[in-house]
């Protein structure tokens, strides 16, 4: 039983436009979301997070947005550029233990120069 | 500074072989996890230690795995026993928070069972 799906395993966007993936969750107890990203041979970098009592946190080009009522989560990329090109997962944590990271299965971004 | 670093990089057994995976988290991190990925998959938490006590082993698939971390530094996974279905990538990350939010991801071990 899947709680956090990544339902777009793959996605390719043209360098300096947006990229949005897509993240939802089945667990309303879920009370802090996180965004890692991978590249090939390495560990998860984190990325930015989100608590459940905002509805965005904006870093730089990367923005996360949190629709509770949904259960869904999005980041959003802007402007895009090739370096960005790597795995992205979504992640949640909640009553289990704040520690206790349950992750998605990865969308895989192509950012095409 | 350094990051976490894991070694093996790279691990080969034979099925019935016991394995043990090295975890070196970042200098005075408190906190430190343990992640299995399997191929396509996301990571999938396995223990929790913070400093040398391991609060939270529920995510271990089996009594073959064990996990310590006796001086609260390094910490080693072993496997006793592998089976093909423990082929994986196995993560460590280490926190300096007791949350462990923000956790720090090594490298990672593949291990791969024959």
């Amino acid at each position: 039983d899947q709680q956090v799906k990544q339902n777009s395993p793959s996605l390719s966007v043209q360098e300096g436009r947006i990229s949005i993936l897509n993240c939802d969750y089945t667990n309303s107890m879920f009370d802090y979301f996180l965004w890692y990203k991978k590249y090939p041979a390495e560990g998860p970098t984190f990325l930015i997070s989100i608590s459940s009592i905002k509805d965005k946190n904006e870093d730089g080009r990367f923005t996360v947005f949190l629709n509770k009522s949904a259960k869904h989560l999005s980041l959003h990329i802007v402007p895009s550029q090739p370096g960005d090109s790597a795995v992205y997962f979504c992640a949640a944590s909640g009553p289990s233990g704040t520690y206790k990271y349950i992750f998605g299965t990865g969308t895989r971004l192509k950012v095409l120069a | 500074g350094a990051g976490v670093s894991q070694s093996p990089r790279y691990k080969v057994a034979k099925r019935g072989q016991d394995v043990a995976l090295r975890c070196d988290p970042i200098s005075g991190h408190v906190s430190l996890f343990w992640y299995q990925q399997a191929l396509g998959q996301g990571p999938e938490f396995l223990t929790y230690f913070q400093n040398e006590a391991q609060l939270d082993k529920s995510g271990l698939p089996s009594d073959r795995f064990f996990a310590e971390r006796p001086e609260g530094s390094v910490s080693t996974l072993k496997i006793q026993r592998t089976q093909q279905e423990d082929s994986a990538v196995y993560l460590c990350a280490s926190s300096d928070r007791l949350a462990g939010n923000e956790q720090f991801f090594g490298p990672g071990t593949r291990l791969t069972v024959l």
